[in-house]
């Protein structure tokens, strides 16, 4: 069964400093969402991205949060000067070819900033 | 979206269904009801979703009442692996909110030998 996949399962980042969270979305799919779950808490929605721009953001993407799907495979989430606050889990999900299609997420990646 | 309510916990043997309720009584008529759960911290993993009909599929049922002011998620034979938090979510379809899933604090289902 496809599946979407992100890479690396833990980024250990220095505060400050930048990092870049890769996800593949399942083939087919063309919605394609960044979510984040900080230790203990909820699952919180970041970014939307469709036809290849921002369709909706969260409060928390603000401008040191980017992303792009450079290739027309890949699906990246860019932190520009991470801060201890960014230690989250962050989840990538795509989701069919009608809004509403279930996403479907990866098993994340575990950013701890130190 | 509108508000959905679940209780913060329920417990259910090995080997029994897992009936685990959904309250959303602000619905309205473009909102599906989606069921998800987090296994540990694993990434959430899509059960089934409805609009006003029931549904089934390999894992679950989805029971929507008539008035849709509530839902049920069936487990048929739940087993130890079953243990998670599930989410209920309702969510537009279509519009301007290109589906993004708001979630809340779930029900930590445990599953007991």
């Amino acid at each position: 069964e496809p599946e979407v996949t992100q890479t690396p399962s833990h980024q250990v980042t220095q505060m400050g400093q930048e990092v870049i969270l890769r996800c593949v979305p399942i083939s087919n799919h063309l919605y394609f969402y960044w979510y984040r779950q900080i230790l203990g808490q909820k699952v919180e929605f970041l970014v939307s991205f469709y036809n290849n721009e921002i369709s909706e953001k969260s409060e928390i993407f603000d401008d040191q949060f980017s992303v792009e799907r450079p290739d027309g495979s890949n699906f990246t989430l860019k932190i520009r000067s991470t801060k201890l606050e960014d230690s989250a889990m962050y989840f990538c999900a795509s989701g069919g070819t009608g809004m509403v299609q279930p996403q479907h997420f990866g098993d994340g990646t575990r950013l701890s900033i130190l | 979206d509108a508000k959905t309510t679940q209780p913060p916990s329920m417990d259910c043997a090995e080997g029994r269904a897992a009936n685990l309720p959904c309250n959303h009584s602000t619905i309205s008529g473009n909102e599906y009801v989606y069921w998800y759960r987090q296994i540990h911290s694993q990434g959430p993993q899509y059960i089934i979703h409805g609009l006003k009909n029931n549904e089934t599929n390999e894992m679950a049922s989805l029971i929507i009442t008539e008035d849709r002011k509530s839902s049920t998620l069936i487990l048929p034979h739940a087993t130890l692996r079953d243990t998670a938090v599930y989410y209920c979510i309702v969510r537009v379809g279509g519009g301007t909110s290109y589906g993004k899933l708001t979630f809340g604090q779930g029900t930590i289902l445990t599953v007991h030998p």
